[in-house]
């Protein structure tokens, strides 16, 4: 599969406040979209994920939005804590080929 | 489910020695992914490999790097004559259809340092 481009490279907010990652892709065969968050010194693991049939998907305060025409979709993070201080990748794949996944996005947040 | 198992967690080799790295995929799994992250980037996709075939090497070096995922037993990233490039931590995933549209789960990575 084709690259993904995942932006910023880094971000820092204040606890409490809200992160958004945003990743862009160009082939059109895509459909299915993970994130995964890699904390320091462990495994990537998956938190949330979206297929190409919906919108949006929400999880407590995760939320994914997937825009298919445009080919973009984004990371939202509401009420950062502490914890959420992570490397997050977003990828994506397709029945036809493995993963592809972004470089990064490091976010601290600040208490 | 012990989940995806790969060892050792830490390997030290010196230049030009040889590194093994192994990988179980979780149980019920038999598509195997190896990704490679150097310090500060991104997961970077090696080689896929399904029981006893190598379906997509396209990440691979062509040199000195090998992969494997025997029948029996657990898949295996080779590299030979290693180099201080080759200084990485080398994550296994597996999934249970090997498609690009499903979740793809993580072992611990294994960190080699080459000195």
């Amino acid at each position: 599969g084709e690259n993904v481009e995942q932006h910023p490279s880094t971000l820092s907010v204040q606890e409490g406040d809200s992160a958004v990652i945003k990743c862009t892709y160009s082939d059109s065969a895509s459909n299915y979209f993970p994130w995964y968050k890699q904390e320091l010194g462990k495994r990537p693991q998956l938190i949330i994920d979206i297929r190409s049939n919906v919108g949006e998907k929400k999880d407590q305060r995760i939320a994914v939005t997937l825009n298919k025409t445009a080919k973009h979709f984004s990371l939202h993070i509401t009420e950062t804590q502490p914890e959420d201080s992570a490397v997050y990748f977003c990828a994506k794949g397709a029945g036809s080929y493995q993963l592809t996944f972004g470089k990064g996005t490091k976010l601290s947040v600040i208490p | 489910n012990a989940g995806v198992m790969q060892n050792p967690r830490h390997l030290v080799r010196r230049r030009g020695q040889e590194a093994r790295l192994r990988c179980s995929p979780m149980k019920g799994h038999s598509h195997v992914y190896w990704y490679r992250q150097l310090p500060e980037e991104g997961l970077k996709f090696m080689v896929y490999l399904q029981k006893e075939n190598i379906i997509d090497e396209s990440g691979m070096p062509k040199e000195r790097f090998s992969a494997e995922f025997p029948k029996e037993g657990p898949s295996i990233l080779r590299i030979q004559q290693v180099v201080r490039g080759d200084s990485a931590a080398y994550f296994c995933a597996s999934s249970a259809t090997g498609k690009g549209d499903t979740e793809a789960f993580f072992g611990q990575g294994t960190r080699l340092t080459v000195v």
